[in-house]
């Protein structure tokens, strides 16, 4: 089984709609989770934290349910530009080390 | 730009050759990690150093990869007799980090590597 996993998608949404990505991990001892952007050809951006209390930035909220071992992110009012693959990533400890990467979920944002 | 870079971006070999790259980290981040991705997968982690020591290695580092950081700072990843299943894009990562706060790393362009 695969420490991270995630619905490769490709999820196709018309602008404006709003759409959300889930993910599994594997290690319960994971103590650091994050959301990564890549587009086509680029090297992953941090996109956002996840804390278990929740986070949103702007149209943008992230969760994280521990005894499920379960992360999602909502994305609002979805632009074209929001066109990217979205990494889910967590690590074993607070940090200090490798990031471990799920296969990432395809988002296509349509006019 | 004071950013993450790499070098060089593209690299196209034959199997069999030696290839080395660069990276340079953000100027005063103290931690550079080495990690590999191919087509539709996540980027997975190959070695990491903290200054000029190299604290951790992947499983996927054969003997054939050996990554250094000198000076604690740039960092050269070299696969020696490159073999097909080599080729894949090689990101670079660094960050500032202690033992108890959370870094948060800063990816370079990558290098593509294409092995014929």
């Amino acid at each position: 089984r695969k420490e991270v996993e995630q619905d490769p998608g490709p999820f196709n949404v018309p602008e404006g709609a709003t759409v959300a990505f889930n993910c599994t991990y594997s290690n319960s001892a994971s103590q650091s989770f994050f959301w990564y952007r890549q587009d086509c050809r680029k090297e992953p951006k941090l996109l956002m934290s996840v804390y278990s209390s929740g986070n949103e930035d702007g149209r943008f909220t992230a969760q994280l349910n521990r005894a499920s071992q379960y992360i999602s992110l909502l994305i609002r009012d979805s632009k074209l530009s929001d066109s990217a693959t979205y990494l889910c990533v967590v690590t074993q400890l607070s940090g200090n080390t490798p990031l471990v990467f799920g296969k990432g979920t395809r988002l296509s944002v349509i006019a | 730009d004071t950013g993450v870079s790499q070098d060089p971006r593209h690299k196209i070999t034959k199997r069999g050759q030696n290839v080395t790259f660069r990276c340079d980290p953000i100027s005063e981040h103290n931690r550079l990690y080495w990690y590999r991705q191919t087509l539709g997968q996540g980027p997975e982690f190959l070695t990491y150093f903290q200054n000029e020591a190299q604290l951790e290695k992947s499983r996927l580092l054969s003997d054939r990869f050996s990554a250094e950081r000198p000076k604690g700072s740039f960092s050269t990843l070299e696969i020696q007799r490159t073999e097909q299943g080599d080729s894949a894009m090689y990101l670079c990562a660094s960050s500032y980090g202690t033992e108890t706060s959370t870094d948060t790393q800063y990816f370079g362009p990558g290098t593509r590597l294409t092995v014929l």
